[in-house]
């Protein structure tokens, strides 16, 4: 398959937990990397392979995987967390990339 | 610590091409991939290929074949992208970004391509 799907929005109250989730066959394969993206700025990577952050990203933030399924989940989510988030990984073949469609995150 | 910087904004026709660079500084430049990745306004990220310098390959997302030209020069550490035939759903903020395995952890800060007649 060469698509990852993620739900188009989800809210989330101040200070709650939410998880962001990313499906895909790949995804049996290949681990998902996540990305938050606010307007008008260029993405920034959150998590990266089973489920590492990078410099500075605070430990809110981890990653899970199983089966096709990939998640991003954010414990006591911030008003600063408000944004698109995007996961992608290898296709099957494993030499192209994808990205899901993104979720928008709302906080409340 | 690294940067990506692309050059700036561009317009143009329908049937044209645009050359986009991504000047790297501050790491090993041939040592990673470049990724480029196109974003329409309101849409999502789409991935379009990738070059890894060191060894002058590259892949593209199969909806781009025939359209994209990935090339580096690793004397000045710049990636380029040119997309050819361009049409109207190619006006898209156009991102370098450097990739490692399918990660991207340092991005250019985007140039917009507006394609109008």
């Amino acid at each position: 398959s060469s698509e990852l799907t993620q739900d188009p929005a989800v809210s989330v109250a101040l200070g709650q937990t939410v998880r962001i989730t990313c499906q895909g066959d790949s995804l049996r394969k290949y681990y998902a990397n996540w990305y938050q993206q606010k307007p008008g700025q260029a993405p920034v990577l959150v998590i990266f392979g089973k489920n590492n952050r990078p410099s500075g990203i605070p430990d809110r933030f981890s990653g899970s995987s199983s089966g096709n399924t990939a998640s991003l989940t954010i414990t006591g989510a911030q008003a600063k967390d408000e944004a698109d988030y995007y996961c992608n990984s290898r296709d099957s073949s494993g030499n192209h990339l994808l990205f899901g469609g993104g979720t928008k995150v709302t906080v409340l | 610590q690294v940067q990506l910087v692309q050059s700036g904004a561009e317009v143009k026709k329908p049937g044209s091409s645009v050359k986009v660079s991504c000047k790297a500084s501050g790491g090993t430049f041939s040592s990673y991939a470049i990724s480029w990745v196109r974003q329409a306004p309101g849409q999502g990220l789409e991935w379009m290929g990738r070059i890894i310098p060191i060894f002058d390959t590259t892949n593209h997302a199969q909806k781009f074949q025939g359209r994209v030209t990935i090339t580096a020069d690793e004397s000045t550490s710049t990636a380029y992208m040119e997309l050819s035939s361009l049409r109207s759903e190619d006006t898209a903020v156009y991102y370098c970004a450097r990739e490692s395995a399918g990660e991207m952890n340092y991005w250019g800060q985007g140039t917009l391509v507006t394609v109008s007649s």
